[in-house]
């Protein structure tokens, strides 16, 4: 089965809208961390928000934030407000337990439409 | 600012040699770095953990023989692909773990001819 799905290969989003990326995760573990990733095509894997399995709170990090849904397993990231430098990949990621290694999701192309 | 420092960005090397990626740790001293490779069109995966002082752990059908890592100090993981193949053609990228925050490289990319 698998780890991290994200089920949106692609989405073309109207720029000032706000879009919602899905990722479901699986895991057995009590603790976990949940990654999103934003990769442009010069490649390079720009950190964007984490929650913690424990967290309380849903992650907020300026227009990024995480609707993150334990029971569902699920941790969608909202981008409000969307620019057009907002386009490129988007990669869902987890850490299981206390090891920091990441397992990652096929990713979502963002496409902003100006 | 960065946290890590990648080098180089881009090589091309001719089929049968080696080449070698730096991973640098900038702000803080990284015990543990991991190294993923990155197919076109595909996401990230692990190929190996480098351990500082110790031999590095590769994820099940990596070959370590031909992805030697070395990381000899707390600040440095070297990847380097030997007798190179243009299969290997691939973005490589490592990355460490300051706290509860993943960050990455730059990433290198490898183009075997």
């Amino acid at each position: 089965a698998q780890k991290i799905t994200q089920t949106q290969p692609g989405m073309f989003v109207q720029e000032k809208e706000a879009v919602t990326l899905d990722c479901t995760y699986d895991t057995s573990d009590q603790s976990y961390g949940l990654f999103w990733y934003k990769q442009p095509s010069s490649g390079e894997m720009i950190f964007l928000i984490y929650q913690g399995s424990y967290d309380e709170q849903n992650a907020t990090e300026g227009r990024y934030s995480l609707n993150f849904q334990k029971a569902r397993k699920s941790t969608n990231l909202v981008i409000s407000a969307s620019q057009l430098g907002d386009s490129a990949m988007y990669f869902c990621a987890m850490r299981e337990g206390t090891n920091e290694k990441l397992t990652f999701g096929t990713g979502t192309r963002l496409t902003i439409i100006p | 600012g960065a946290v890590v420092s990648q080098h180089p960005s881009w090589v091309i090397c001719k089929s049968g040699t080696s080449v070698k990626i730096e991973c640098r740790s900038l702000d803080f001293q990284a015990t543990t770095m991991f190294w993923y490779r990155q197919f076109p069109k595909q996401s990230l995966m692990l190929m190996a953990t480098s351990n500082e002082g110790s031999k590095a752990t590769y994820e099940q059908g990596v070959e370590k023989d031909k992805f030697l890592i070395n990381h000899a100090s707390l600040t440095l993981s070297t990847l380097t692909v030997t007798s190179a193949h243009p299969e290997d053609s691939s973005f490589y990228i490592c990355s460490v773990a300051p706290g509860n925050t993943i960050y990455f490289g730059e990433g290198s990319w490898l183009t075997v001819v």
